[in-house]
């Protein structure tokens, strides 16, 4: 039992290139988010999803996709990488008290 | 708006002494708050939540005092030990409709000095 598992866990990119951070739970939850962590910004919200089927914005969804592909998978894309997306990434599920994934560390250079 | 204050940023304390981390939040509506603490290289992870039925809990070392009137609660740790050092982060459950979010805090690093 899992919990929340992020892929990859470490990922450099190039400015202008593109990815997709996975992110899959096995606890049923309904409720999926997507955060990014900088150093002295705690944590961000990019994206969520309430529900399977659907997605909403965050505070900072500039930059980034989502597809919430089934009721276990919610991934987030970035469509062409810039320096300021550098940072920590974390995937959670949850309704109240939220179980968080162990994070990707990203590097856009 | 939604919005959860948390201070200090920054504690230091002696192995032994007592660590207390205090938040207050905004929405008059918010029900659940729980305390994530994140170690070096590691996601947050949920270590005591209080609901708003509920004044304080305690989980051995660890307890969260929550006063509704005035919109604060906090953590306390008692007996701090090297390994209590961590990023810590309250957070506030915001609800519309039928659903919520979490508002987190900025967190607090503790250092817990031998």
């Amino acid at each position: 039992n899992a919990g929340v598992t992020q892929t990859p866990k470490f990922q450099v990119l190039k400015t202008g290139q593109s990815m997709t951070l996975q992110c899959a739970q096995d606890m049923n939850h309904n409720s999926m988010y997507w955060y990014r962590q900088d150093p002295g910004m705690g944590l961000r919200l990019i994206y969520y999803s309430a529900s399977e089927g659907t997605t909403d914005k965050g505070e900072v969804p500039n930059g980034y996709n989502v597809s919430r592909l089934n009721k276990r998978e919610f991934s987030l894309r970035l469509e062409s990488a810039a320096p300021s997306q550098t940072s920590v990434y974390f995937c959670a599920g949850g309704g109240g008290g939220y179980t968080f994934g162990s994070g990707t560390r990203l590097t856009v250079v | 708006g939604e919005n959860v204050e948390q201070h200090p940023s920054t504690l230091s304390v002696q192995e032994g002494d007592s660590a207390v981390i205090k938040c207050t939040y905004s929405d008059s509506a918010s029900n659940y708050f729980p305390w994530y603490k994140q170690e070096l290289g590691k996601g947050p992870q949920l270590i005591i939540d209080i609901r708003s039925n509920v004044g304080e809990k305690k989980d051995q070392r660890i307890a969260v005092t929550l006063n509704k009137t005035a919109k604060h609660f906090s953590l306390h740790i008692t007996e701090t030990q090297p390994e209590d050092s961590a990023v810590y982060f309250c957070a506030a459950l915001f609800t519309t409709d039928s659903w919520g979010k979490l508002q987190f805090g900025a967190g607090t690093q503790v250092v817990v000095t031998p």
